[in-house]
């Protein structure tokens, strides 16, 4: 079983619509959770830290449920500019910091 | 505000010629850096992190080493490139805080032909 697991998609969905992906990790010894942005041919970049109480920034929601061991993010009102690939990441410690990135969610938003 | 860096942004090799990409980070000073590599259609794959000057630990035994003779400065090469040796190369360097969140550099595209 992968460290962290997600739904590679690709997700179609038209402008404006709401989707939402989810990630597992199958270590309780996590401590962080991120979701990261990349879009083709560059750089993965923080989009956002997950945070216990589940958190929010404009039209990204994020959710931690430890107990399942799994984290969401729920992306509203779809922008085109939003296609891209969504990484899941999981922070370990384990007396060092090991970060395990998902093999990423692609979506395209469509007009 | 920190930055890294990475050149070149892009390498066309051929197969069995020496490598060296470099990764700096400006504006943070004793950083942990990572390098990964993302072949096409794939997810990290992690191969060197440094905690300091001359710390290089490996994760993936193969023909690439790393070296970090400053501070602010890790460098990944190679001997002679394999056709298996071309993707995107990441440089990351991990922010100490309640997260640890980690920051990449813009990459370096290599082909092996």
């Amino acid at each position: 079983r992968k460290e962290v697991e997600q739904d590679p998609g690709p997700f179609n969905v038209p402008e404006g619509a709401t989707v939402a992906f989810n990630c597992t990790y199958s270590n309780s010894a996590s401590q962080s959770f991120f979701w990261y942005r990349q879009d083709c041919r560059k750089e993965p970049k923080l989009l956002m830290s997950v945070y216990s109480s589940g958190n929010e920034d404009g039209r990204f929601t994020a959710q931690l449920n430890r107990a399942s061991q799994y984290i969401s993010l729920l992306i509203r009102d779809s922008k085109l500019s939003d296609s891209a690939t969504y990484l899941c990441v999981v922070i370990l410690n384990t007396g060092g910091f090991k970060t395990i990135f998902g093999a990423g969610t692609r979506l395209f938003v469509k007009a | 505000s920190q930055t890294i860096h990475q050149w070149p942004a892009t390498l066309v090799q051929p197969v069995g010629s020496p490598l060296s990409l470099e990764c700096t980070v400006e504006g943070t000073s004793n950083p942990n850096l990572y390098w990964y590599r993302q072949a096409a259609g794939r997810g990290l794959q992690l191969l060197f992190y440094s905690v300091g000057i001359g710390q290089i630990s490996s994760e993936v035994p193969q023909n690439l080493s790393a070296s970090r003779p400053q501070d602010r400065q890790f460098i990944l090469s190679s001997k002679k490139l394999l056709l298996s040796d071309s993707g995107f190369y990441l440089c990351a360097w991990r922010r100490t805080s309640r997260y640890n969140e980690q920051f990449f550099g813009p990459g370096t595209r290599l082909t092996v032909l």
